[in-house]
């Protein structure tokens, strides 16, 4: 398929254990980004790649999350010692490089709904 | 630390009529603007954009409305449909690709 792509769909897990999220975004787009939605909440900003640079992990709620992003493609993100508040949907999405009065729309996956018990 | 405001969680509204969703931001740095839509189980798909330099942005039943001495943008959906029931998220960005999104406004549109 043309579109992001992210595994598994659901995902079910003890209190914790760690968890990874994969992220296959689409092909020639050398920005990638992680969000998460929690129950009732807004999109929150965890994690952006950009090309080679260093990734912006500015939103990672604590240390128990990294991200990392392999060959510029495809991301895994991981979660150590799950916590129940890290139950959310966590969404992937990725977009072309910024131009200059370019569009930079970002196109999502349909995401990964994390619950854990 | 809140940048991208929506702060009415959800709007009803009849079929036929005008939505109009509104969205704060509070970093005059942000010079692009866009807003997203999402269905249920869905990941948001891109609706409608705006850049700073303009103050209207037109595309079919949908209009976004920027007022940049206000930090505020509107989107406009006439006549609203049955089928524009979603969750809308407003998005803003800096020049670059890192994008922040306000919190949705879950839209209704009665039948």
């Amino acid at each position: 398929g043309a579109g992001v792509s992210q595994s598994p769909s659901n995902k079910v897990t003890e209190k914790g254990k760690d968890v990874e999220l994969r992220c296959d975004p689409i092909s020639g787009h050398t920005a990638l980004y992680w969000y998460r939605q929690s129950l009732g909440q807004g999109l929150e900003f965890l994690i952006y790649f950009q090309g080679n640079s260093a990734p912006d992990k500015s939103g990672l709620p604590s240390d128990r999350f990294s991200a990392e992003r392999t060959g510029g493609s495809v991301s895994t993100l991981t979660i150590q010692r799950t916590q129940q508040e890290d139950s959310a949907v966590y969404l992937c999405a990725s977009s072309l490089l910024y131009r200059a009065g370019g569009v930079i729309e970002q196109f999502f996956g349909p995401g990964t709904r994390l619950t854990v018990l | 630390d809140q940048q991208v405001k929506q702060n009415s969680p959800s709007l009803s509204v009849q079929e036929g009529r005008i939505s109009i969703l509104n969205c704060d931001y509070t970093n005059s740095m942000f010079d692009y603007f866009l807003w997203y839509k999402k269905y249920p189980a869905e990941g948001p798909t891109f609706l409608i954009s705006i850049s700073s330099i303009k103050d209207k942005n037109e595309d079919g039943r949908f209009t976004v409305f920027l007022n940049k001495s206000a930090k505020h943008l509107s989107l406009h959906i006439v006549p609203s449909q049955p089928g524009d029931s979603a969750v809308y998220f407003c998005a803003a960005t800096w020049g670059n690709n890192d994008m922040r999104f306000g919190a949705g406004t879950r839209l209704t549109v009665k039948p």
